[in-house]
């Protein structure tokens, strides 16, 4: 068990509409990260959350958005779905800002309908 | 886009054969990672090499890193059903911003 908790695990809805996906990251951990694995693209690194403030984005959409709460955990919104954004999205924490090796969470895997 | 590119995609052995898992990179680092996968679950970490050393072990995991030819291997010695997973590496830039870039994986099948 890494630590990192991700709800839910998996999310079934339609083109169209909008998610949220939540992570809680290890005890005492500053750092989340999002990522997003498909077969097509493999992991792809969305964004990175420090203490609260946005660190950094990857290739993540314009419909998609994320925060990080005073408490740390996360959420990962995901909005004007379409069918390609059926995935797995992990969530990982560190302990700092620098790229330490990642404790991911279980994952939500979404399918888009 | 990917900065690591493991090789072979995917590999078959039997249980108590070794298996060599090779990634490939594009730009300077700071360190390597080898990761983990079960079938549908999280990633896990394995080992870390950074960039100035070129071996390192943990236990039925050894690890080579050449920044010459910005490759490294990860071989598992005496391979176990338990074994079977995707395993992929993951690499820290120099330059940018300082995060991971996993490649693709390789999908190891070990049969008893």
């Amino acid at each position: 068990d890494s630590g990192v908790t991700q709800t839910p695990k998996h999310l079934i809805t339609a083109t169209g509409q909008r998610v949220t996906l939540r992570c809680s990251p290890r005890s005492g951990d500053l750092s989340v990260y999002w990522y997003q694995q498909s077969l097509d693209q493999g992991l792809q690194f969305l964004i990175h959350y420090y203490n609260g403030e946005e660190r950094a984005k990857g290739n993540i959409l314009e419909r998609f958005s994320a925060q990080q709460f005073p408490d740390l955990h996360s959420e990962l919104n995901l909005s004007s779905l379409e069918l390609g954004d059926s995935a797995l999205y992990f969530c990982a924490s560190t302990p700092g800002q620098g790229a330490s090796p990642l404790h991911f969470g279980n994952g939500t895997r979404l399918t888009v309908t | 886009s990917q900065q690591g590119e493991e090789d072979p995609q995917a590999l078959s052995i039997q249980e108590g054969e070794n298996a060599t898992m090779n990634c490939s990179y594009k730009t300077s680092i700071n360190n390597l990672q080898w990761y983990r996968q079960n079938s549908g679950r999280g990633l896990v970490h394995l080992i870390l090499i950074r960039s100035n050393e070129r071996e390192k072990h943990s236990g039925r995991l050894r690890v080579t890193l050449d920044t010459s030819k910005k490759s490294s291997s990860l071989l598992i010695t005496a391979s176990r059903a338990a074994d079977t997973a995707s395993y992929f590496c993951a690499t820290d830039p120099v330059s940018g911003y300082s995060t991971l870039t996993f490649g693709k994986g390789t999908m190891l099948l070990v049969s008893p």
